[in-house]
């Protein structure tokens, strides 16, 4: 079944440790993204990928990095987690929809979310 | 750079009641507008779009939205809601930039919550 995956769902750990989070898709979508989100408040996008080997920052200054090495896999890296870093981390990805022109359109389909917690 | 307002932070509704939720947005081009729904422990869903053509669009369970272009709304509706409704409600847009711009602005979210 065509989904999207994160690991871990929850993960909390001291600062200054580095990890990872997972996400991968099996949609065949060529566009990934991370976004943060906090409690009441909006998603905000921090990177984006529209092909392997392709990554860029969103409008949320970020300190993670991400990779995409393949087409599948979008994973997001903090070298040294601080309480800063606390915040759920949902991953995304999208298909192009439509007839292409003004009628085509984004629609973007997310995972469950990680939330993680630096001590 | 765009921005998208939700007005409500949490509504609370009893079974049976109507509902509508606004959103505006600031974009003075071409947009697609989309609402996501996130129920309780679950990932965000998609719960309806619009492109282009006719600004009523109609979604799941029953929900729909108005895209009135002149005043940059796109309100979520949906004529008698149910307890299965209570959910965080996420408006978002894409501004159609012809080169491709893939990325969604999201408002800050309703928390609707429904009285049996």
């Amino acid at each position: 079944e065509a989904d999207i995956y994160q690991t871990p769902r929850y993960l909390v750990i001291g600062t200054g440790k580095k990890i990872t989070l997972e996400c991968s898709q099996t949609m065949g979508h060529d566009k990934m993204y991370w976004y943060q989100q906090d409690p009441g408040m909006e998603l905000h996008l921090i990177h984006y990928s529209y092909g392997v080997n392709s990554t860029e920052k969103g409008d949320l200054s970020s300190e993670s990095t991400v990779s995409r090495i393949r087409t599948e896999h979008f994973p997001l890296t903090l070298e040294s987690a601080r309480p800063s870093h606390t915040s759920q981390y949902l991953c995304a990805s999208s298909r192009r929809g439509g007839q292409g022109g003004q009628s085509s359109y984004n629609e973007q389909f997310f995972g469950p979310g990680t939330r993680l917690t630096v001590l | 750079a765009q921005s998208v307002s939700q007005h409500n932070h949490h509504v609370i509704l009893s079974e049976a009641a109507s509902l509508e939720l606004g959103c505006n947005y600031s974009y003075g081009g071409t947009v697609n507008l989309f609402w996501y729904v996130q129920y309780p422990g679950q990932h965000l869903q998609l719960l309806l779009k619009y492109f282009s053509g006719d600004p009523l669009v109609k979604g799941i369970k029953g929900f729909e939205a108005e895209f009135i272009k002149s005043k940059f709304s796109f309100n979520l509706r949906k004529p008698s809601v149910q307890w299965s409704d209570t959910a965080e409600y996420f408006c978002a847009v894409n501004p159609y930039s012809g080169a491709g711009s893939y990325q969604l602005t999201f408002g800050k979210g309703t928390k609707l919550s429904v009285i049996p």
